[in-house]
């Protein structure tokens, strides 16, 4: 069975950093694209990044750029969204999601974790 | 960015009724889009891929047509557990991925 697991998430002031986890099992983690997708209270989806296979490549929506970083660790099957210079506006739940076009990524997401809830306030 | 705009944003249907949500793209990008099913406090759930392929353990009254820059997801006997918020995603380009803003079901 798939599994993606978050977390990392909870209360950052603004400026502050933060570090997401996502554990997956029941796949051969190596072998998909993973993205983190975010969802702000109350509001809709919106995709934050992705990471390749091997983590060779990296895409950012702009609004994220320079701020936060995606990596992966396939030794481990683990996922991670580091989050720096946050802002009351990245205020949102946190959720990891396979990618299922392979090889290629940039597709639509088949799995999805349950979700880690990231507060950026003072 | 591709832009997706959902419509209606919220709608209000009986159980067994035909429920139809509208998506539509600001440029056209094939049959590169996704439907999911999210209710509240959960994860979004896929249903629908490549505009009209039914994902594995979907119920078939579940369905997606369109391409290009105009898609419809239909339920065609609205079911009790069908109540929540519908998504769609393109994935034609990127980056970014893109999400439609939502359409809440709610019952009548």
């Amino acid at each position: 069975e798939v599994q993606l697991v978050e977390s990392g998430g909870g209360l950052v002031q603004p400026g502050g950093s933060l570090r997401l986890s996502c554990a997956a099992s029941g796949f051969t983690f190596s072998s998909y694209w993973m993205s983190w997708v975010r969802q702000a209270p109350g509001k809709g989806l919106e995709w934050v990044a992705n990471i390749k296979q091997d983590g060779s490549e990296k895409y950012y929506v702009d609004s994220v750029k320079g701020r936060f970083t995606i990596s992966r660790d396939n030794a481990k099957n683990s996922l991670y969204l580091q989050m720096n210079s946050l802002r009351a506006e990245d205020t949102a739940v946190y959720y990891c999601a396979r990618d299922q076009s392979v090889p290629l990524g940039g597709g639509y997401f088949d799995y999805w974790g349950q979700g880690t809830l990231v507060t950026v306030s003072s | 960015a591709i832009q997706l705009t959902q419509s209606p944003s919220s709608l209000s249907a009986s159980v067994g009724d035909r429920v139809t949500i509208t998506c539509r793209a600001s440029q056209g990008i094939s049959s590169a889009l996704a439907w999911y099913q999210q209710k509240p406090g959960k994860a979004p759930k896929l249903l629908i891929y490549d505009a009209s392929s039914l994902e594995s353990g979907v119920p078939s009254r579940f369905s997606g047509s369109g391409s290009g820059t105009d898609f419809t997801l239909t339920i065609s006997s609205l079911q009790p557990e069908d109540f929540a918020t519908y998504y769609c995603q393109q994935f034609n380009s990127y980056p970014p991925l893109t999400f439609g803003g939502g359409t809440k079901v709610e019952i009548k």
